[in-house]
């Protein structure tokens, strides 16, 4: 029992540059969310699926976007990278309507 | 505006040392708090979840209270350990109707033990 995994680790990308981040779970959770982690700021939800099929805004979306491939995975997508997306990225899962378990992060660079 | 406070930012301790966090809120309509552990380079892991009826709470050598008339929470820990060294986030979960209620997170408190 994994957990929740998270993929790549770390990433430096280019300005306009894009790419996915993956996030898939083994624990047979309905709901699924991606935040991003700041210095000296709370994490912020930037997209969350509450059921497979399902996708919603969170509090920052803009410049993102999800993808609810199957009760597994959910992924999150920047299509053209900007220097303020650079953060700790975290996918979380749960039974219930509150995030409880959390992935080690991606460490997302953008020069 | 819904908002979460924590003090102090950081903290230095002894090894066997006890320590308080404090976290203040302004979060309506509240449906329960959280405290979070996250080790350096990891991911946030649960450590107690209060509603508004309950005043205090524990896991092991950690202790949570609340305070829902003064909005404020507290997390003790005793007889600190290096491994107590991490961030602790205080959340606090905004009540609303549909699927998803509102999580507002703390910046955390850095704890760093010393031996």
């Amino acid at each position: 029992n994994a957990g929740v995994t998270q993929t790549p680790k770390f990433q430096v990308l280019k300005t306009g540059q894009s790419m996915t981040l993956q996030c898939a779970q083994d624990m047979n959770h309905n709901s699924m969310y991606w935040y991003r982690q700041d210095p000296g700021m709370g994490l912020r939800l930037i997209y969350y699926s509450a059921s497979e099929g399902t996708t919603d805004k969170g509090e920052v979306p803009n410049g993102y976007n999800v993808s609810r491939l199957n009760k597994r995975e959910f992924s999150l997508r920047l299509e053209s990278a900007a220097p303020s997306q650079t953060s700790v990225y975290f996918c979380a899962s749960t039974d219930s309507i509150y995030p409880q378990y959390f992935g080690p992060g991606t460490r997302l660079l953008v020069l | 505006k819904n908002q979460v406070e924590q003090s102090p930012q950081s903290l230095i301790i002894l090894e066997g040392k006890n320590c308080t966090l404090q976290c203040n809120y302004t979060v309506s309509p509240f449906s329960n708090l959280r405290w979070y552990k996250q080790d350096t380079g990891r991911g946030p892991v649960s450590l107690t979840i209060m509603t508004f009826s309950e005043n205090t709470k524990s896991n092991g050598r950690y202790t949570a209270t609340l305070d829902a008339d003064t909005k404020q929470s507290s997390l003790h820990i005793t007889a600190s350990q290096l491994s107590d060294s991490a961030s602790y986030i205080c959340v606090v979960s905004a009540g609303g109707s549909g699927g998803y209620n509102k999580l507002i997170f703390g910046a955390g408190t850095r704890l760093a033990v010393h031996p």
